[in-house]
């Protein structure tokens, strides 16, 4: 298909409410990225998947935060309760195979409002 | 905390002037990539250079890798106002599999 894609695209939330994020990577990407980014900052690794192997979840700011990927298709972001230093945009990116010099397509990202 | 750190963080020049911008890391590194970011949202990857490179051409774009003393940097020539985006370094680190991303540099390039 096309690129990474990812929804919604924008997302307004309360306080304490769970909120879930999509991510559609690239057919055939093995390995799937999740990363935060706060107003003006840079990237902030959350998670990793690459294939069937145990994803690397070092980057998970809290115990609110869990991501699963069902094979090598779509993965969910799920934030517990939210807070509202939640805020940012949550980029999704993709590689093909598990080549380091393989570059990462990433998705528009969802923007993601609690208040 | 982020590896990379990019320096300026914000650069503005006119049309037709060339952009540098570095970043620099505190670990080994199997690669260093540059990143452009419009308007907040996804990436989008410019080039790669694998630690045992020293310099990378892609168009108008150039890139150096300096690794004893951890540092890259990335040459814009011949500015355009559509140039105008936030540059990010990332790298990825020897035994990781994951690319580190530094703060960014935005760029403002005036017609």
């Amino acid at each position: 298909g096309a690129g990474v894609s990812q929804s919604p695209s924008n997302k307004v939330t309360e306080k304490g409410k769970d909120v879930e994020l999509r991510c559609d990577p690239i057919s055939g990407h093995t390995a799937l990225y999740w990363y935060r980014q706060r107003l003006g900052q840079g990237l902030e690794f959350l998670i990793y998947f690459q294939g069937n192997s145990a994803p690397d979840k070092s980057g998970l700011p809290s115990d609110r935060f869990s991501a699963e990927r069902t094979g090598e298709s779509v993965s969910t972001l799920t934030i517990q309760r939210t807070q509202q230093e939640d805020s940012a945009v949550y980029l999704c990116a993709s590689r093909s195979g598990n080549s380091i010099y393989n570059e990462q397509f990433f998705g528009p990202g969802t923007r993601l409002t609690v208040l | 905390s982020q590896q990379g750190e990019e320096d300026p963080q914000a650069l503005s020049i006119q049309e037709g002037e060339n952009a540098t911008m570095n970043c620099s890391y505190k670990t080994s590194i199997n690669n260093l990539q540059w990143y452009r970011q419009n308007s907040g949202r996804g990436l989008v990857h410019l080039i790669l250079i694998r630690s045992n490179e020293r310099e990378k051409h892609s168009g108008r774009l150039r890139v150096t890798l300096d690794t004893s003393k951890k540092s890259s940097s990335l040459l814009i020539t011949a500015s355009r106002a559509a140039d105008t985006a936030s540059y990010f370094c990332a790298t990825d680190r020897v035994n990781t599999d994951k690319l580190i991303f530094g703060t960014g540099t935005r760029l403002q390039v005036f017609p």
